[in-house]
């Protein structure tokens, strides 16, 4: 199975703040990566697919990158609305596995 | 508006068998390969289960095969999780989500709570 660790696990922030995750994957993903914000009690929300598009709807604060095996999410300008938990996740095989979960608090 | 909505969910003893819907709305169910993924409380994400457009193909994670069984009904615009010898790790809540063919999960539900307890 591929594993995906993403880092930090915690991140402590504040609004304004440039954010930024880090996915790395224990084998060539290609750019089959997305992203998922996650608030306590919700449902994840897609963020990006393809490792660096956006679906329609989602802030242009958010962008990704990368390819391969490293990847990152970086939110240009932290709001408070995007304190919540992140995860990556990789569809390239299956399993389609998810990374353990970044956490952005105040 | 594209809808999932889950079901099915409570407490079972250990060895026991639940049955999990998701029914959808707002868009082709059968278009759309589907997927079940779990959290446990406090934890992570896990990725459970996929099922084709039509059916097939089906996959499962390793720790769920044999004791979960994967379907749909595409005229009822349902999809279903068998869940039988069911163990304590098996306690989280269960979501059902959109596949994409640009490979994302683009639709969750908000998920029913499956309790593995005596």
């Amino acid at each position: 199975d591929i594993q995906l660790t993403q880092s930090p696990s915690f991140l402590s922030a504040s609004v304004g703040d440039r954010v930024t995750i880090t996915c790395r994957a224990s084998q060539d993903i290609s750019t089959y990566l997305a992203w998922y914000q996650q608030k306590p009690g919700k449902a994840p929300k897609l963020l990006i697919y393809a490792a660096s598009t956006l679906p329609s709807g989602v802030p242009s604060g958010f962008s990704g990158s990368g390819s391969g095996t490293e990847f990152t999410l970086t939110i240009s300008t932290l709001q408070p609305e995007d304190f919540a938990t992140y995860y990556c996740q990789q569809l390239n095989v299956f399993p389609r596995t998810f990374g353990q979960g970044t956490k952005v608090e105040i | 508006e594209v809808q999932l909505v889950e079901s099915g969910g409570g407490l079972v003893q250990p060895g026991g068998s639940l049955r999990l819907s998701c029914v959808v709305s707002g868009f082709t169910f059968s278009n759309f390969d589907m997927n079940w993924v779990r959290q446990a409380p406090g934890k992570g994400l896990e990725w459970v289960s996929y099922i084709g457009s039509s059916g097939s193909p089906i996959y499962y994670i390793d720790s769920v095969k044999g004791r979960f069984t994967i379907s749909r009904d595409n005229a009822k615009n349902s999809l279903y999780l068998q869940m039988n010898s069911l163990r304590a790790e098996d306690t989280a809540v269960y979501h059902c989500a959109r596949g994409r063919v640009t490979r994302n999960f683009d639709s969750w539900g908000q998920g029913t709570l499956v309790t593995v307890s005596s």
